[in-house]
């Protein structure tokens, strides 16, 4: 079985620029959802992908963007950074359709925006 | 009031020790819990999750909830120093289906096992 996979492992951005952040479901999950932690935070809830919609979105900017492609694979895109979007960023993959939600999560891309 | 607010730590404990960690949530709604355990520099890891009323082992793990009280906790029997983590408490409001399950996470409390 094939675990959650994210590229990059680190990512370097200056303000202003945009950044595609992207995750590799577990094998046999439908649903993926993302997440941002900042140092010394818990992680923080963006949006959920299932079934190539989104499917809830946590309190973040519309610039905050995501897609979800048929082999349930998924991208996350910010626009116009600012210096708080630096924080590490989590995918995790789940498969909804058991009646459970137990989602496992990708090693993460480490985002710093200068 | 924070939505998921979990023992501030950190927390010490000796090796074969019971390590003890607790979370409250404010949505009563809330039907999934969780438990994951983060390593300085990594992922979470998930390590338990708990429906129902009453406890739930795996292991040396053991996860308590009380919907009543609103209240999920973990201990960790026999705490070695490969413990030595964040744990990081998460809920969703609702048991999983179709429909999303957004999960809501403590701050997280760091557990020092010293041998």
């Amino acid at each position: 079985e094939t675990g959650v996979t994210q590229s990059p492992t680190h990512l370097i951005k200056t303000r202003g620029q945009q950044v595609t952040l992207r995750c590799s479901s577990q094998s046999g999950h439908n649903t993926v959802s993302w997440y941002q932690q900042a140092l010394g935070q818990g992680p923080q809830f963006i949006f959920q992908y299932y079934r190539e919609e989104e499917n809830g979105r946590g309190n973040f900017p519309p610039r905050f963007s995501g897609l979800q492609f048929p082999n349930y694979s998924s991208e996350l895109n910010v626009n116009a950074l600012e210096l708080d979007d630096s924080a590490l960023y989590l995918c995790a993959s789940s498969y909804s359709e058991r009646g459970l939600n137990e989602q496992f999560f990708g090693p993460g891309t480490r985002l710093t925006v200068l | 009031q924070k939505e998921v607010e979990q023992n501030s730590g950190p927390l010490s404990v000796p090796e074969g020790a019971i390590a003890s960690l607790n979370c409250t949530y404010s949505d009563r709604g809330s039907q999934s819990f969780f438990w994951y355990r983060q390593y300085s520099g990594k992922s979470p890891e998930l390590i338990m999750f708990i429906y129902s009323n009453g406890d739930k082992e795996d292991g040396r793990f053991t996860a308590q909830l009380n919907k009543a009280s609103q209240y999920v906790s973990l201990l960790i029997r026999d705490s070695q120093p490969s413990d030595s983590a964040t744990y990081l408490c998460a809920v969703t409001p609702d048991a999983g289906g179709t429909s999303y399950g957004k999960l809501t996470f403590g701050q997280g409390t760091i557990l020092t096992v010293h041998p």
